[in-house]
């Protein structure tokens, strides 16, 4: 009930088009998802995050869809730019202190020019 | 602005050394602070939290130990490191409040010998 399950493992866009990862959860204690973005060899980078009240958050050309009958969320990336490659993670956590994000295993995306 | 440092960046050690691992947060005060440690293709696993000077949780029994003997750093140590111990070890901070993102450093890359 802790696991958070990421798809797909990678994904292949051309540039310009629409890159969407998924992530489903189990545990309704969950209030928080954000989605960090990883280069390699750097630490995770907080990119949006969204809580259950609304279905969808945008910024700039990233945006969270968020389904919380189905308990399901995914990114969705506009206008996929080369510079957009890297490793993304879907995270969860009923947001209190001390307790961890749990992280789906990330998806791998690759833009190709 | 809040800044997260740790060091070293990489680090290369023999099976049965001992380890010492630094996080230092600045421009905040009371963080909750967090090690991970990620694994290819696994997400990142929590390993240790804390919430003030001297408390420490473990979420995974382990050849590992963190301590916490400043408000701002957090160390992560072993006496005998193992070659399981390999992996990318990140230091996170959050607010006190828990209700915020959590904030990642740039890791450090340990390898065993």
């Amino acid at each position: 009930q802790q696991q958070v399950k990421q798809s797909p493992q990678s994904l292949i866009v051309q540039k310009g088009g629409i890159s969407i990862i998924n992530c489903a959860y189990e545990n309704t204690a969950f209030d928080y998802f954000p989605w960090y973005q990883q280069f390699p060899g750097k630490g995770p980078a907080l990119l949006i995050a969204i809580r259950p009240d609304v279905s969808e958050k945008k910024e700039g050309r990233f945006t969270i869809s968020f389904n919380k009958s189905a308990k399901q969320f995914s990114l969705h990336i506009m206008d996929s730019q080369p510079g957009d490659s890297a490793t993304y993670f879907c995270a969860a956590t009923p947001n209190q202190a001390g307790t961890a994000l749990i992280f789906g295993k990330g998806t791998t995306l690759s833009v190709s020019s | 602005s809040q800044t997260i440092h740790q060091w070293p960046a990489t680090l290369v050690q023999p099976v049965g050394s001992p380890l010492s691992l630094e996080c230092t947060v600045e421009g905040t005060s009371n963080p909750n602070l967090y090690w991970y440690r990620q694994a290819a293709g696994r997400g990142l696993q929590l390993l240790f939290y804390s919430v003030g000077i001297g408390q420490i949780s473990s979420e995974v029994p382990q050849n590992l130990s963190a301590s916490r003997p400043q408000d701002r750093q957090f160390i992560l140590s072993s006496k005998k490191l193992l070659l399981s111990d390999s992996g990318f070890y990140l230091c996170a901070w959050e607010d006190r409040d828990g209700l915020g993102p959590q904030h990642f450093g740039d890791g450090t890359r340990l390898s065993i010998l």
